[in-house]
């Protein structure tokens, strides 16, 4: 089956520093890929949608200038929390999907961000 | 507009019994579904989707989910629980039209009791 590689697992940052998270779909090309974060004990929220080759479109209450994502590739999204804060902190998870189409979508193992 | 109601936040079964796991959706359109499976500190594993076709769906680890669309429910089923099962589960509606994107129920959260 499609794999999505999500690195790293876990990071710790300072605060006022920048973190990248990096969503690599190993053999297929993706076209859409998703961030999304999610808080202890509760659902997926999605934070923001990228297609390769354009900008993201990012969810309501989210911000771009702190989330920075880009999706140079087929292949490669990646997502950069900007001037971190102990709020940021949170499980980040990427998910790719091979075209636009309502086909399944497949995730990546997700990313353990503390900000201390 | 699309969503999903995960009717039970955490399920207690015994390793043995049947798994009953409750989503209710609403869909404007023939939506397409999706029953994921999370455990702790993990990415999300898909376990099954309906997309249209046959209404009872088989899945992986002996999970299956009925499409009904009567009672616009797709409940995620198991005869027999096993220990591996414990983890959260969520049920998704992906959204018929632009980006495509999945809206997530709350999440329910299966706990197997031995």
């Amino acid at each position: 089956g499609a794999v999505v590689s999500q690195h790293p697992s876990r990071v710790i940052c300072k605060s006022g520093t920048s973190v990248k998270i990096e969503c690599r779909s190993l053999d297929f090309q993706a076209t859409t890929m998703f961030w999304y974060r999610q808080f202890p004990k509760q659902s997926l929220m999605l934070m923001a949608t990228s297609n390769e080759g354009s900008k993201a479109t990012y969810e309501q209450g989210v911000e771009k200038d702190k989330f920075l994502i880009n999706h140079a590739s087929l292949t490669l999204s990646t997502l950069t929390v900007t001037s971190a804060h102990p709020e940021d902190s949170s499980f980040y998870i990427c998910s790719a999907r091979m075209h636009r189409m309502n086909t399944e979508a497949f995730f990546g193992q997700g990313t353990r961000l503390t900000v201390v | 507009a699309q969503s999903v109601t995960q009717l039970d936040s955490h399920v207690s079964v015994s390793e043995g019994t049947p798994v009953l796991l409750r989503c209710n959706y609403s869909s404007s359109y023939s939506p397409s579904l999706f029953w994921y499976v999370q455990h702790p500190n993990k990415g999300l594993q898909l376990l099954l989707k309906y997309t249209s076709a046959a209404t009872l769906v088989k899945g992986i680890n002996g999970f299956e989910a009925e499409f009904k669309k009567s009672e616009t429910s797709f409940h995620l089923t198991k005869p027999s629980a096993h220990m591996s099962d414990a983890a959260e589960y969520f049920c998704v509606v992906s959204t018929t039209s632009g980006t495509y994107k999945y809206i997530f129920g709350t999440g329910t959260r299966l706990k197997v009791l031995a």
